[in-house]
């Protein structure tokens, strides 16, 4: 069964600061790994995705993997209001037919 | 505009109708797939297609049906709506066949089954 694990929160995280969340997941095999941005009731959307050991930047967003301790992160620099959305990780294991594994969200708020 | 469109947005039904969710993209993506989201539960796959005429079971496929007749469409069929189907459900699609390309979602349909 493949999971895939996340602080459900709310993290709370001032104005300006960094917002650091965290996923772990099961699957060895996993080979793809994304982050989608998802406001209440609406769609997710995809923030960012890796797929190499290491750190990717994107803007304010920085996505952190490491494949041995089978942890992917997501740092948001300078955090604003519009922040403020559930944050779900997600996973495609070996060859990908099946699609994601989602965690189940961490609520990130965004403290004026 | 790319985009994946789901239709009806909400719907409010009685148990044991019948019900089709449809689901079409623009983006000629080979695979689609379509899942339910519930509060403590998170998103979960139901069912996904790699191409015209292959589907295959996700997580949870229990009541439901889907269908993919063509590249574009996806509908999911709720053969005999039980309240235990209320649910948001989102269909979603990507470049790849085998799902690894970026999944884009539809704006979600909202269904209470009564």
């Amino acid at each position: 069964q493949k999971e895939v694990e996340q602080n459900s929160g709310p993290l709370s995280v001032p104005e300006g600061a960094i917002a650091s969340l965290n996923c772990t997941y099961s699957d060895r095999g996993s080979q793809s790994f994304f982050w989608y941005r998802q406001y209440s009731g609406k769609s997710p959307e995809l923030i960012m995705f890796i797929y190499s050991n290491g750190d990717k930047e994107d803007g304010r967003f920085t996505a952190q993997l490491n494949k041995a301790s089978q942890y992917v992160s997501l740092l948001i620099r300078d955090s604003q209001p519009s922040d403020s959305a559930t944050y779900l990780c997600a996973v495609i294991s070996g060859g990908g037919a099946d699609g994601l594994t989602f965690g189940k969200g961490t609520h990130l708020i965004i403290q004026p | 505009e790319a985009q994946v469109t789901q239709n009806p947005r909400y719907l409010i039904t009685v148990t044991g109708k019948k019900l089709t969710v449809t689901c079409s993209q623009n983006m000629n993506h080979e695979y689609m797939s379509w899942y339910r989201q519930d509060p403590g539960l998170g998103l979960r796959q139901i069912y996904y297609s790699m191409n015209v005429e292959v589907t295959d079971k996700g997580d949870v496929p229990e009541g439901y049906k889907v269908s993919r007749k063509e590249k574009r469409n996806f509908p999911l069929i709720l053969e005999s709506p039980s309240p235990n189907q209320t649910s948001l459900y989102f269909c979603a699609s990507s470049a790849g066949t085998g799902g690894q390309e970026t999944q884009y979602f539809g704006p979600g349909t909202r269904l209470l089954v009564l």
